[in-house]
């Protein structure tokens, strides 16, 4: 159980256009759902915090209108980086956490590498 | 602001070599420690969570305990497929389940 998928893995694309990655919890609804971007050989930083049919709540330093978040229902969840430039390549990793539980344990999809060139 | 330190950054073990892991925090009301492992170019894989002083859990080959500033995560007689980056995270009394995590230790097991 917990299973939470991304899509795609891997993206290259050109500077000046935008991606889309969604986030799924395939065995579970997600009330809420977090994204995540790493740099190599570094930690987790949460970019944003996303509920579903409300607005995301954003970090700190984290452009609002160039990482839109979308979270349409309570097993889909999408990140759209908007324009990318070369210093947006990372490792992009959304987590859920299952509703109406008492836990608070998330649970991560397998991460989308993204190379902009 | 919520803060977690693991050390140390990378541990090599022969295999058979027990050891343990740290990971201390700084958080206003803890809700909960995680401890997830992440294999490269993956996403964290979740282990544990603990939610008070004095909690164990065990998984196979781990062992986590927490007290009231630290958590340990024992690793006994470690296989070369336990070799991986083994993250910490808490969630303080902020709203929204927000974790924060350390930069993780890198753990390699050699046959």
């Amino acid at each position: 159980g917990a299973v939470v998928s991304q899509h795609p893995s891997r993206v290259i694309c050109k500077s000046g256009t935008s991606v889309k990655i969604e986030c799924r919890s395939l065995d579970f609804q997600a009330t809420t759902m977090f994204w995540y971007r790493q740099f190599p050989k570094q930690s987790l930083m949460l970019m944003a915090t996303s509920n579903e049919g409300s607005k995301a709540t954003y970090e700190q330093g984290v452009e609002k209108d160039k990482f839109l978040i979308n979270h349409a229902s309570l097993t889909l969840s999408t990140l759209t980086v908007t324009s990318a430039h070369p210093e947006d390549s990372s490792f992009y990793i959304c987590s859920a956490r299952e509703g109406g539980r008492s836990t608070d344990t998330q649970y991560f999809g397998p991460g989308t590498r993204l190379t902009v060139l | 602001e919520d803060q977690v330190t693991q050390s140390p950054e990378a541990l090599r073990l022969q295999e058979g070599e027990s050891s343990s892991l740290n990971c201390s925090y700084t958080v206003s009301g803890l809700r909960g420690l995680f401890w997830y492992r992440q294999d490269p170019g993956k996403g964290p894989e979740f282990l544990f969570t603990l939610y008070s002083a004095g909690e164990e859990k065990e998984k196979e080959r781990l062992k986590a305990t927490l007290t009231k500033k630290e958590s340990f995560l024992h690793i006994t007689a470690p296989k070369p497929e336990d070799s991986a980056t083994y993250l910490c995270a808490v969630r303080g009394g902020g709203s929204n389940y927000k974790l924060t995590f350390g930069k993780g230790t890198l753990l390699t097991v050699n046959p």
